[in-house]
């Protein structure tokens, strides 16, 4: 299995600012995603977090507003910039293992006023 | 393209009973994940199908796939609150990327 935290696991933030997302994980991992969660939503995936390049974005998100890093196989950040309350949401990072599983972090609460 | 439906939407259900929760494709499913979901936070992996026919159980949670690999179901017997929460199923697609696709949820309460 794979423990994974995030930091913060909320915040209430300003329309206008930015508030960069972390996400550690104990074990080398294969892959590391970030997702989305609206309110009474299921998951939206915004993008796959590539070790030492740019991350690959699905239909709809921009790296101008979701900016991405993963310096190494274990730590990535999102960034949401220039936030709207259309942002609030609860992002989720999650890895895949090598035992072809899935998990997940325990998310970031964010809401935008 | 492919889509997973979750039924129910939302299930309440005495503390004790049995339910199921089902998640149905329209194509193919290569892989089924099931994940348990608290209000406001991140997923907990409960189980992994791949193959027609699979079942597995943890504690009192049973999931199967189904011969034809369209539907999966997860069953829990005598429902406690601890089972209350969203249960998301997740499948991979024919492209095998590791992008899942995700159903709904279904959103359970258990009364004691």
């Amino acid at each position: 299995s794979a423990v994974i935290s995030q930091k913060p696991s909320r915040d209430i933030c300003q329309r206008g600012t930015s508030l960069t997302i972390q996400c550690q994980v104990d074990s080398q991992v294969t892959m590391m995603f970030w997702y989305r969660q609206q309110p009474g939503q299921s998951l939206t995936l915004i993008a796959t977090a590539n070790q030492g390049s740019e991350a690959t974005y699905e239909s709809g998100f921009v790296i101008d507003k979701f900016p991405i890093s993963r310096p190494n196989l274990t730590f990535s950040t999102l960034t949401v910039s220039n936030m709207s309350p259309e942002d609030s949401s609860i992002y989720l990072c999650s890895v895949w293992t090598v035992q072809e599983t899935q998990y997940f972090g325990p998310g970031t609460r964010l809401l935008v006023l | 393209s492919q889509e997973l439906e979750q039924s129910p939407q939302s299930l309440i259900v005495q503390e004790g009973k049995n339910l199921t929760i089902n998640c149905t494709s329209s194509k193919t499913l290569y892989g089924l994940y099931w994940y348990k979901q608290k209000y406001g936070e991140g997923l907990i992996f409960l189980m992994m199908l791949q193959k027609g026919g699979e079942e597995k159980s943890h504690e009192k949670i049973t999931a199967k796939l189904d011969e034809k690999k369209q539907q999966s179901s997860l069953h829990i017997t005598a429902s406690q609150p601890s089972h209350a929460g969203i249960y998301l199923c997740g499948a991979i697609n024919a492209g095998n990327n590791r992008k899942l696709i995700w159903g709904l949820g279904t959103s359970l309460a258990v009364n004691p």
